[in-house]
């Protein structure tokens, strides 16, 4: 079975400061991976992915992951932070197989300050 | 910008009554889940729906649950004796596809506090 680990529940950083929010995963077949974003009183929004292309992946709003097999890590970065980008990420994992459910880590969030 | 709506926002009950979240997902999505947070935990699987049928349910989604689509837009979650541990933020989600890509359109979800 797959899974997701995020490694800090809550991190902080300065405005205009490197964004870096880390993610592991565990699978046994190759996988797909995703950054899900979920903005105060807003459902869960879908940052980017990766599906076996390109292992640098960007998304929206100025951020991108890179795919790393050799350390099983998908982390989130980027480079500048900026205020709106204050909300709780999750990185999500699904076997490329299709038809398992979408696999949720525990969320980190992500403060900026000013 | 189309977009999946939950209603309600926010139900109160009380502990052993049924409890009725609706969802309306994207009108050309064929795949429907249900997934929960309960409160400073992960967003947990409930169960996928495609094709009028279940698709996938976790250990989670027992006999105490249920799913529909009654009318062709609607997709609801049922739980029939609520219990103290079901009080959680309830999300559903719906994609495109035949298959599961992983790429989820989520409400902003229903949060349901059992008392």
């Amino acid at each position: 079975a797959q899974s997701v680990t995020q490694l800090g529940s809550h991190v902080s950083v300065s405005e205009g400061a490197l964004v870096l929010l880390r993610c592991n995963y565990s699978s046994s077949v190759p996988p797909y991976l995703f950054w899900y974003v979920q903005y105060p009183n807003q459902g869960l929004q879908l940052l980017l992915k990766y599906t076996s292309a390109a292992t640098l992946v960007k998304g929206i709003n100025g951020f991108e992951a890179e795919f790393k097999k050799s350390e099983t890590s998908f982390h989130l970065t980027k480079p500048s932070a900026h205020m709106s980008d204050a909300a709780e990420y999750f990185c999500a994992v699904i076997q490329n197989s299709g038809n398992t459910p979408l696999v949720f880590g525990k969320g980190t969030r992500l403060s900026v300050i000013a | 910008e189309p977009e999946v709506t939950q209603t309600p926002s926010h139900q109160v009950t009380q502990m052993g009554q049924e409890v009725i979240l609706r969802c309306v997902p994207i009108s050309n999505h064929l795949y429907f889940y249900w997934y929960r947070q309960i409160l400073g935990q992960k967003v947990e699987f409930l169960v996928s729906f495609y094709n009028n049928e279940i698709s996938e349910k976790s250990e989670i989604f027992d006999d105490q649950f249920s799913v529909e689509r009654p009318d062709g837009s609607n997709f609801t979650l049922k739980i029939r004796s609520t219990k103290l541990e079901d009080s959680a933020m309830y999300f559903c989600a719906s994609s495109a596809g035949t298959t599961n890509t992983g790429e989820l359109f989520f409400g902003e979800g229903s949060r349901l506090t059992v008392l």
